[in-house]
């Protein structure tokens, strides 16, 4: 089946650096490749995906990119703020199922 | 707004009991999932249904069994509940194949 290591596990930030979480996988079949936020007392919620025919994608102060051949993705979150303080985790979708990374607690310092 | 609804948002229960955790979801999805979420080990696929009365087990289905009788209902049954089973649970479910998931918000549950 399917693996996703995810890096770093803690990551903390100042207020208006970047944060950078980079994912690897195991499985070519591999096509989808989405990435959840997770606030406390919450359950996950999507932020952005990208699907394997697709390099790279950006929305505002977010964007992840896609290396097929290494197999491994990255989650860019630009100009943080406090309100990105959560845990973040990466996904890969073989068929029906999405296998999850360990998950990154950011934390945004004012 | 698609919203996938688990009944409990916190659960004690004592050691031996049959739990059951009820997951409902509004958006007409073929698909649905049960995870657990442990610190350090992310979300782990217990079970996941891709039609009414079908099941297929993940990576960790010991302990549990599953039931979806009707479409937007999927239930999660822990048969005789034990303490390494005190975990979050989170239900989720996809329109279909190769589509992202929707989560509820879980249940924080307890066995004691």
């Amino acid at each position: 089946g399917e693996n996703v290591e995810q890096h770093p596990s803690t990551l903390s930030v100042q207020e208006g650096d970047s944060a950078v979480i980079k994912c690897t996988y195991s499985d070519s079949a591999s096509n989808y490749f989405p990435w959840y936020k997770q606030e406390l007392g919450k359950g996950p919620q999507l932020i952005i995906d990208i699907r394997s025919n697709v390099g790279e994608k950006k929305d505002q102060r977010i964007a992840v990119t896609l290396n097929k051949t290494a197999k491994h993705f990255s989650l860019h979150i630009t100009e943080t703020q406090p309100e990105d303080s959560a845990v973040y985790f990466c996904a890969a979708l073989d068929d029906y199922k999405l296998s999850f990374g360990a998950g990154t607690t950011v934390t945004v310092r004012a | 707004d698609v919203k996938v609804t688990q009944s409990s948002r916190y659960l004690v229960k004592r050691t031996g009991e049959k739990v059951f955790l009820e997951c409902v979801q509004d958006m007409d999805h073929e698909n649905m999932f049960w995870y657990r979420q442990d610190p350090g080990l992310g979300l782990r696929l217990i079970y996941f249904s891709y039609d009414v009365k079908m099941k297929e087990k993940g990576d960790i289905p010991e302990g549990y069994s599953v039931s979806r009788e009707k479409k937007e209902r999927f239930s999660l049954i822990l048969e005789s509940a034990s303490t390494n089973q005190t975990s979050m649970y989170l239900c989720a479910s996809s329109l279909r194949a190769r589509y992202g998931y929707t989560f509820g918000s879980g249940t924080r549950l307890t066995v004691v």
